[in-house]
């Protein structure tokens, strides 16, 4: 298996613009995470889905950030205008069970 | 206050030297905890999962211990090697994928 896929791995943007990052879970799994790193606050949970439904979203900073898995091998998350404090390494994780699967990370910077 | 404390938090050592890292955590219900290393520009990757009746596991050069009575655990690198450079992530789950993460222990090792 390829593991998680994210895409892109990097993107840089100008503040106002909207931002599209993408995760290919692993088959087979029934839960979806993703998640924003930086090195102030680490590592943290912004929503994950079980069967491709909105579990919990309380860690989505606000409503310019926006997620959706329209199908249990597609997920997207949406930052609609994009600001310089999105600037972070967004990983999206997978899993069946316990055991979490963390993709590469798309690293984001908003000029 | 975070749910799960790292330390130290950064660390550096001599190539073939041991290490200790500690994570103490808050959270609870306790359903398992679990350590993560990442590679500099990559996602996490497992290296141990315990739940509350297992106090040691291995993954080879690693091995993990957790006292749940006192909610700490322990990560123990033997004979560092280069390749074990990376920051090592505690996250405590509380179930139904509730999951706390710890700020991290940033590990050099130097030859």
């Amino acid at each position: 298996d390829a593991g998680v896929i994210q895409s892109p791995r990097h993107e840089v943007t100008e503040m106002g613009q909207e931002v599209t990052l993408r995760c290919k879970p692993i088959s087979g799994h029934n839960s979806l995470f993703w998640y924003r790193q930086t090195m102030m606050r680490g590592l943290e949970l912004l929503i994950y889905f079980n069967n491709n439904v909105p579990i919990d979203d309380s860690g989505m900073p606000e409503d310019r950030f926006s997620a959706k898995m329209p199908n249990a091998s597609f997920s997207t998350l949406k930052i609609q205008p994009s600001e310089p404090r999105d600037s972070a390494v967004y990983f999206c994780a997978s899993a069946m069970g316990w055991e979490l699967f963390f993709g590469e990370g798309s690293r984001l910077t908003v000029l | 206050k975070n749910q799960v404390e790292q330390s130290p938090q950064s660390l550096i050592i001599l190539e073939g030297k041991n290490c200790t890292l500690q994570c103490n955590y808050t959270v609870s219900p306790f359903s398992n905890l679990r350590w993560y290393k990442q590679d500099t520009g990559r996602g996490p990757v497992s290296l141990t999962i315990m739940t509350f009746s297992e106090n040691t596991k291995s993954n080879g050069r690693y091995t993990a211990t957790l006292d749940a009575d006192t909610k700490q655990s322990s990560l123990h690198i033997t004979a560092s090697q280069l390749s074990d450079s990376a920051s090592y992530i505690c996250v405590v789950s509380a179930g139904n994928n509730d999951m706390r993460f710890g700020a991290g222990t940033r590990l050099t090792v130097k030859p």
